[in-house]
């Protein structure tokens, strides 16, 4: 159980298009989901957690305007990077939190974006 | 400062043997401390999660020891596979409402045959 799923896996787009990453939770409900990006040997970083239901909160230095958080049900948080440039570019993960376990986050697989 | 800093930050060892991974935190308050195993290109997957009173934790091959005093934590791996060639990152709760996690960089480990 508690299995997250990210799509698409990977994606490759020119620079000034959107792009919409999915992030279900397949069996589980999840209240809050978390959006990471992470740079090539580097740690993930929090970009934004993800509240079903209401807006989601951005982490400092994070453009809100720029990625675009939706979290329309209890299994499902998107991710719309907007008018993506090359330094978008990255490896993009999410997790998701069970309703009734606080503490726990499962991660999907990540979603590998570049941008040309 | 919250911190999470893990050593080695690459390893390589070769197959059958056992490895040792550090772990020190200052992070307050703290709520718990997992252990995740990233593939290359893959999200992390958990390995183990320790609660304040936890002093070891296994799973399998892997066994995380917490010493909550010195604030410092091991990923133990008994006879490694190939298969354990990953980055293993360690990762502290300060819990409250958010629960946000702050992430250690990583050990890279290298399983060679």
């Amino acid at each position: 159980g508690a299995v997250v799923s990210q799509h698409p896996s990977w994606v490759i787009c020119k620079s000034g298009t959107s792009v919409k990453i999915e992030c279900r939770s397949l069996d589980f409900q999840a209240t809050t989901m978390f959006w990471y990006r992470q740079f090539p040997k580097k740690s993930l970083m929090l970009m934004a957690t993800s509240n079903e239901g209401s807006k989601a909160t951005y982490e400092q230095g994070v453009e809100k305007d720029k990625f675009l958080i939706n979290h329309a049900s209890l299994t499902l948080s998107t991710l719309t990077v907007t008018s993506a440039h090359p330094e978008d570019s990255s490896f993009y993960i999410c997790s998701a939190r069970r309703t009734e376990i606080s503490y726990e986050q499962y991660f999907g697989p990540g979603t590998r974006l570049t941008v040309t | 400062k919250n911190q999470v800093e893990q050593s080695p930050q690459s390893l390589i060892i070769l197959e059958g043997k056992n490895c040792t991974l550090q772990c020190n935190y200052t992070v307050s308050p703290f709520s718990n401390l997992r252990w995740y195993k990233q593939d290359t290109g893959r999200g992390p997957v958990s390995l183990t999660i320790m609660t304040f009173s936890e002093n070891t934790k296994s799973n399998g091959r892997y066994t995380a020891t917490l010493d909550a005093d010195t604030k410092q934590s091991s990923l133990h791996i008994t006879a490694s596979q190939l298969s354990d060639s990953a980055s293993y990152i360690c990762v502290v709760s300060g819990g409250g409402a958010t629960n946000k996690l702050i992430f250690g960089t990583g050990t890279l480990l290298a399983v060679q045959p």
